[in-house]
């Protein structure tokens, strides 16, 4: 199975700042690739898919890019909502995996 | 709007068994390929179980192969999991989440439900 490596496991940072968070495959993925955004105590949203296409209703300062196998979500400046665990998964193809997780402090 | 709720979680003893049901609203149920994924507490997410849009098509991770059981009912719009010989790691939020894609999965998921706790306890 294609593991999935997020770094960093945490991170902290201001509002306003820029935030960058990887996650790498263990084989090439192409593009099929999401990131959802958990807050405490919620269900999971998905926030980007497809490595770069913004879900409908998620804010511009979130980003997607890459392919292969790197990867990166970039929050572009940190709104206090942000606060939340972020995961890249993989999509197209099963067993669906999930990276273990970014914890955003702010 | 897109309304996924989940039912069913309790504690129960390990080797016993617990049916979860996820009730849809807001979207053509029939179209949707589902998804229950889990949640240990202060863990990661883990998908546990896709079935197909007309459950023709069934998926597992491999803890979970032999002792669940994913199905749906298009008529009443509910997709279920059917948890045998549960375990102590089987303790978890599970959600049921809806793929994007339509008819055939493309293992993206757009809309989630609240979850519910299983707990498994002696």
């Amino acid at each position: 199975d294609i593991q999935m490596t997020q770094s960093p496991s945490s991170v902290s940072a201001f509002v306003g700042d820029r935030v960058t968070i990887t996650c790498r495959a263990s084989q090439s993925i192409g593009i099929y690739l999401n990131w959802y955004q958990q807050r405490p105590g919620k269900a999971p949203k998905l926030l980007i898919f497809v490595a770069s296409r913004l879900q409908s209703g998620v804010p511009s300062r979130f980003s997607g890019s890459g392919s292969g196998t790197d990867f990166t979500l970039t929050i572009s400046s940190l709104q206090p909502e942000d606060f939340a665990t972020y995961y890249c998964q993989r999509s197209y193809s099963i067993p669906i995996t999930f990276g273990q997780g970014t914890r955003l402090e702010i | 709007q897109v309304q996924l709720v989940e039912s069913g979680g309790a504690v129960v003893q390990p080797g016993r068994s617990l049916r979860l049901s996820c009730s849809a609203s807001g979207f053509t149920f029939r179209s949707y390929a589902l998804h229950w994924v889990r949640q240990a507490p202060g863990k990661g997410l883990e998908w546990v179980a896709l079935i197909s849009y007309d459950g023709s098509s069934i998926y597992y991770t491999d803890s979970v192969k032999g002792r669940f059981t994913i199905s749906r009912d298009n008529a009443k719009n509910t997709v279920y999991l059917q948890m045998n010989s549960l375990r102590l790691e089987d303790t978890a939020v599970y959600y049921c989440a809806r793929d994007f894609g339509v008819p055939e999965p493309i293992h993206m998921l757009d809309y989630w439900g609240q979850g519910t706790l299983v707990t498994v306890s002696s």
